[in-house]
């Protein structure tokens, strides 16, 4: 069981948008700064988004983040058949011992 | 290139140990803070480990505290995880990430090393 809950997939069609929540808690959202991750099949993950809502140099406008409150939310415009693939939220945890959080991960279908 | 490269994975059997090696190249690696994560077949991400740029501060998940150990040798560019007391559920892709700069992110991951726990 994560700390961090998102859906284990959405899915939608290629030029759709689709959203990816992580939901989580003051110990870890609600205090710290969220970043998302791709990992394509097969693959390293990748970064995506940091500090809740930019992105590293190289990433289309595409992807972007949010925040609020112990929530966090990754959207993705104008979906491709190359987006297919796992997304991972992440945070500092300061509950009980400095941890580091993911989320259980979200697959993305591009239909 | 900015680059991790993970090596140091294999088989071994249970209560058995590895060491794990990142060698890191294109970046001044004495001035990043690094950690291990780890992914079990067909499983999400979780992290293992954390060491400053100094190595003066470690964090470790409570799955691998008292068995693992993190360290670095900045003269060398390399990152290491001493993992004693292996089981089964150690079975995983263990990837070196490297913390971004003043932002709580892992920006570049290496391409993974696979550890297997089994007799």
């Amino acid at each position: 069981q994560s700390v961090l809950t998102q859906p284990p997939s959405v899915s939608a069609a290629p030029g759709q948008k689709v959203t990816i929540s992580c939901s989580g808690s003051s110990s870890n959202i609600g205090n710290n700064y969220v970043s998302w991750y791709q990992q394509l099949p097969g693959t390293a993950p990748k970064l995506l988004i940091y500090d809740n809502n930019k992105r590293p140099s190289g990433i289309p406008d595409r992807f972007s983040g949010s925040k609020s409150g112990t929530s966090a939310t990754l959207g993705i415009t104008g979906l491709q058949t190359g987006d297919e693939a796992d997304y991972y939220c992440g945070t500092w945890d300061s509950s009980l011992s400095a941890n580091w959080v993911f989320g259980g991960g979200t697959k993305l279908t591009v239909l | 290139e900015v680059q991790l490269v993970e090596s140091g994975g294999g088989l071994v059997q249970p209560g058995g140990s590895l060491r794990l090696s990142c060698a890191a190249s294109g970046f001044t690696f004495s001035s990043y803070e690094m950690n291990w994560v780890r992914q079990a077949p067909g499983k999400g991400l979780e992290w293992v480990s954390y060491i400053s740029s100094s190595g003066s501060t470690i964090y470790y998940a409570d799955s691998v505290k008292g068995r693992f150990t993190i360290s670095r040798d900045n003269a060398k560019n390399s990152l290491y995880l001493q993992m004693n007391s292996l089981r089964a559920e150690d079975t995983a892709v263990y990837y070196c990430a490297r913390d971004a700069v003043r932002s709580e992110a892992f920006d570049i991951w290496g391409q993974g090393t696979m550890v297997t726990v089994s007799s």
